[in-house]
């Protein structure tokens, strides 16, 4: 059972555009949402995280949205470029469970 | 700092074999997980351990079989590959809890069962 939900499954910017990963979530349990970024050939990396009891998290080019009532959080790639080319997932965690829960991966593209 | 250390970077096996997926860490990590990446699957996790000692199933536990003697190693045993056990794996460590929790991947394993 996937209980994280994420799309769109590939996604191409071009170069200063921004790019938007979406995710849907149904245990109301979690509540930690990481996103790590993968690159090819290397092991996923933390890129940014939020809690739920904000609903927005930014840090530099990247954002979190998150809306706790929709059960939905997102990512927003500000002013895209080659080098974000790279896989993304997003995650979700329940504080003592000791489990991750990742989504399916968005696999985007920057123009150059 | 080496972080997660995996080893090997590639393996090829045949149905029936069995095998060690090696897994190091050197930042004192209590947790300890071992996942499996699959295209359209995201990642998975197979077996998880929260210190020396303890371990617990994850999502996708079946074949494979894990031990926890020391903080820092924590290898995954495939006791009889198959071909569904085809996949790149990935070894994480972490801190757990608080708002610094961050999972720390190794480069990954790619297996093929043949």
């Amino acid at each position: 059972q996937q209980q994280v939900k994420q799309s769109p499954q590939s996604l191409i910017v071009q170069k200063g555009g921004i790019s938007i990963i979406n995710c849907a979530y149904e245990n109301t349990a979690f509540d930690y949402f990481p996103w790590y970024q993968q690159f090819p050939g290397k092991g996923p990396a933390l890129l940014i995280a939020i809690r739920p009891d904000v609903s927005e998290k930014k840090e530099g080019r990247f954002t979190i949205s998150f809306n706790k009532s929709a059960k939905q959080f997102s990512l927003h790639i500000m002013d895209s470029q080659p080098g974000d080319s790279a896989t993304y997932f997003c995650a979700a965690s329940t504080s003592g469970t000791y489990k991750y829960i990742f989504g399916t991966g968005t696999r985007l593209k920057v123009l150059a | 700092n080496a972080g997660v250390t995996q080893t090997p970077k590639f393996q090829v096996l045949k149905t029936g074999q069995s095998m060690t997926l090696q897994c190091a860490q050197d930042m004192n990590h209590e947790y300890m997980s071992w996942y499996r990446q699959d295209p359209g699957m995201g990642l998975r996790l197979i077996h998880y351990s929260v210190g020396a000692g303890i371990t617990d199933q994850g999502e996708v536990p079946n074949g494979y079989n894990v031990s926890r003697s020391t903080t820092e190693d924590f290898p995954l045993r495939l006791l009889s590959a198959a071909p569904s056990q085809t996949s790149v794996y990935f070894c994480a460590s972490s801190y757990w809890g608080g708002e610094s929790e961050k999972l720390f991947f190794g480069s990954g394993t790619q297996l093929s069962v043949l």
